[in-house]
C-alpha cells in the first residue's frame, strides 16, 4: 500500500511568486491536512480537507490556501511568497474520523530567496 | 489555547539504556496521542499512538503511557540502539468541540542521541 506522496520534494522560489504543492493521500483516506515545519515555530497546522471541503483551519494568513479534489488528492497554494515562508510543508492523511491514525508524507522543502 | 509541552528538548543515552520523553497537553477533550520519529530530511514517521480509552500501549521496545487526569503522556524506549537517534515529536488531537477532527497540536520535539 503506497504511503502519502508529496510533490515536488524540493523547490526554490523568489519573493512575490506563488507556489503550488501537491499531495496524494493513502488509498481510501478521505482526510488530508497540511502542516508547516520551521526550526523556530516547529510543526504548525495549516488546514484540513475532507470530502473536498475545508473543515478546519489554523492561524495562517489568507495567502495560504488549499483545495481537495474528488479523488482526495489535495493541493496547497501560497501566494505572494515571503522569505519567512521557507519551510518544510507536510501533508498528512487519515480516514477522517477523530482519533484515526494520521500518516505523514516526506514533505516539500520550499526555499524562498 | 491548545498547547503541548514536551521535555526534554535533548536526550543523550548509551546504547542499551532506556529513554523517556514526557508531554503535557492542555485540552482535556483531546482523545488521540500519536508519537512521531523524524530523521534528517524526512517526514515524521508514526511509531506508536494511544487513544484516551487506553492507559498504556506497547509495541516491542516502545511503550506509551497516558494519564488523562494529569493530562500527560510519555514515550518509553527500552534497549536503545544507535538507529533510534532522531527527533521525536508528541502530539495531541484537537477536540471535536473546537472542530478538531484531524488537527494535531505538536510538542517542540526531543532530539535523542544514542551513543554506541
Amino acid at each position: 500500500k503506497a504511503g502519502v506522496t508529496q510533490t515536488p520534494r524540493y523547490l526554490i522560489k523568489t519573493r512575490g511568486q506563488q507556489v503550488t504543492l501537491s499531495c496524494s493521500p493513502i488509498s481510501g483516506h478521505r482526510s488530508v491536512s497540511w502542516y508547516q515545519q520551521t526550526p523556530g515555530q516547529g510543526l504548525q497546522f495549516l488546514f484540513e480537507y475532507f470530502s473536498e471541503t475545508q473543515r478546519n483551519k489554523g492561524n495562517f494568513p489568507g495567502r495560504f490556501s488549499g483545495r481537495q479534489f474528488s479523488n482526495s488528492r489535495s493541493e496547497m497554494n501560497v501566494s505572494t511568497l515571503e522569505l519567512g515562508d521557507s519551510a518544510l510543508y507536510l501533508c498528512a492523511s487519515s480516514q477522517g474520523t477523530t482519533g484515526n491514525t494520521i500518516y505523514f508524507g516526506e514533505g516539500s522543502w520550499l526555499t524562498v530567496v | 489555547g491548545e498547547n503541548v509541552e514536551q521535555h526534554p528538548s535533548t536526550l543523550s543515552v548509551q546504547e542499551g539504556d532506556s529513554a523517556v520523553i514526557k508531554c503535557t497537553y492542555s485540552d482535556s477533550a483531546s482523545n488521540y496521542f500519536p508519537w512521531y520519529k523524524q530523521e534528517l530530511g524526512k517526514g515524521p514517521q508514526l511509531i506508536i499512538d494511544i487513544r484516551s480509552n487506553v492507559g498504556e500501549k506497547k509495541d516491542q521496545r516502545i511503550a506509551v503511557t497516558l494519564n488523562k487526569t494529569a493530562k500527560h503522556f510519555s514515550l518509553h524506549i527500552t534497549e536503545t540502539q544507535p538507529e533510534d537517534s532522531a527527533v521525536y515529536f508528541c502530539a495531541a488531537s484537537g477536540s471535536t468541540s473546537s472542530g478538531g477532527y484531524n488537527k494535531l497540536i505538536f510538542g517542540a520535539g526531543t532530539r535523542l542521541a544514542v551513543h554506541p
